[in-house]
């Protein structure tokens, strides 16, 4: 049991929607990371959030989105919804601090949503 | 970009140890992390090696040589409840981390 919530835990859109994906980071943890894991494969890093600001992104379009709040908790956007982006998505938090090099990192996950685009 | 390779499936048998081996063609990492992952559930962190060298925890142990670009996560004693799917992963600044694609782990009476 990592902290970490993530709701809903199932949600099927169709395709051109909009959804809106939450979690509730770890109680201290000020940093929270989006991931998308296709069947099969790793996760891939969507976005981090950190104080409520986005630092740092990968390989993903605009229309991907997200926001952190002053309690930490996070959520995720997606607009225009395609049918690749079914997946599982994940959320991962951790504690962190500005100008101080991670020495050992660890990400605490959510079990995800599993998003099904019709 | 970022590239880690693990084999796509091992098979071993209880009691027996298991390594999964992890390639990659990345720098400027801070160091490389192993999760385990459940059908169903979410990653869990097993063992990170900042250092090149043997990390040992538990049955787990990890390593890593930056000069080969290559690392592996040992299971010893496996049990039956070790099934599941293995990432390696590395970390840059503020836990931005890369996975590669897993490796299943079946375990066998």
């Amino acid at each position: 049991e990592t902290g970490v919530t993530q709701s809903p835990t199932h949600l099927i859109k169709t395709r051109g929607q909009q959804v809106t994906l939450r979690c509730s980071s770890q109680s201290g943890h000020n940093t929270v990371s989006w991931y998308q894991q296709a069947l099969g494969q790793g996760p891939q890093f969507i976005f981090q959030y950190y104080r409520e600001e986005e630092n740092g992104r990968g390989n993903f379009p605009p229309r991907f989105s997200g926001l952190q709040f002053p309690n930490y908790s996070s959520e995720l956007n997606v607009n225009a919804l395609e049918l690749d982006d079914s997946a599982l998505y994940l959320c991962a938090s951790s504690s962190l601090f500005k100008g101080q090099q991670t020495k050992k990192n660890i990400q605490y996950f959510g079990a995800g949503t599993r998003l099904s685009v019709l | 970009g970022q590239s880690l390779e693990q084999p796509s499936e091992v098979t071993a048998v209880e009691g027996a140890i298991v390594q999964i081996n992890c390639t990659y063609q990345t720098s400027g990492f801070y160091g490389l992390s192993w999760y385990q992952q459940h059908d169903g559930g979410a990653p869990t962190f097993l063992s990170y090696n900042a250092l090149d060298g043997l990390e040992e925890t538990g049955r787990f142990s990890s390593f890593l040589s930056r000069s080969d670009s290559y690392g592996y996560l040992l299971l010893q004693e496996l049990q039956m409840k070790d099934s599941a799917s293995y990432f390696c992963a590395v970390g840059y600044n503020f836990n931005k981390f890369y996975f590669g694609s897993g490796t299943k782990l079946n375990v066998k009476p």
